[in-house]
């Protein structure tokens, strides 16, 4: 069973587009990350949200945390092929330390 | 250095032998983790060392695998006896603490044949 919940799990779209990716778990996490992973490199981190609520915007990328810090959404806006990757959520967590959890990604393909 | 160094970048083995991967995190970093990257799938957690001592190793999948940490810098991996099930990309990163983000290295593709 995942904690975190990502969707959709593959996502084809043409240069342009709109598209918004989803992570979801039932757990309540102290912040949340975004990482984009390329082909044959490691993640990459893109944001950090910490508050409830809270909007990021990173060029045409949007972060948004819930308001219960369960959840989070990232849009693009007029999707450009370098935008291809995996975006990977993850979760902070205090267990015994503040540990990490990853979602399994969704995999973004931007056709030019 | 400037980033995360991972080596070997490819490792193709035979099943049953041993293979050591090594991690070379951002200098000063103090935190550092093993994770593990099947075909298309998310990143399974390994392993988690503060300076040179390991609070989680709940992500060990078996007692082939272990990791130690000397110096609070270089890390290696090291798997026994492989399966043709370990075969995956083995990814490292490394963090200021534990509360900050993560830089990962470009990982080691580990195929065992």
């Amino acid at each position: 069973t995942q904690l975190l919940e990502q969707s959709p799990q593959f996502l084809s779209i043409q240069e342009g587009e709109n598209l918004t990716v989803y992570c979801n778990s039932s757990s309540v996490f102290s912040s949340l990350q975004w990482y984009r992973q390329e082909p044959g490199e490691g993640p990459v981190l893109l944001v950090t949200v910490v508050t409830g609520g809270e909007v990021k915007k990173l060029k045409r990328l949007t972060f948004q945390f819930g308001d219960a810090r369960k959840d989070s959404s990232l849009h693009i806006t007029a999707a450009q092929p370098g935008d291809t990757g995996l975006y990977l959520c993850a979760g902070r967590r205090k267990t015994s330390y503040d540990k990490v959890i990853f979602g399994p990604g969704t995999s973004l393909s931007v056709i030019p | 250095g400037a980033g995360v160094s991972q080596s070997p970048s490819n490792k193709v083995t035979e099943k049953g032998k041993d293979v050591e991967l090594r991690c070379d995190p951002i200098s000063g970093h103090t935190a550092l983790y093993w994770y593990r990257q099947s075909l298309g799938q998310g990143l399974e957690f390994l392993i988690y060392f503060q300076g040179n001592s390991a609070p989680d190793k709940s992500g060990l999948p078996s007692d082939r695998f272990s990791a130690e940490r000397t110096g609070g810098s270089v890390s290696t991996l090291t798997i026994q006896r492989t399966q043709q099930e370990d075969s995956a990309v083995y990814l490292c990163a490394s963090s200021p603490g534990e509360y900050y983000g993560y830089t990962f290295g470009s990982g080691t593709r580990l195929t065992v044949v």
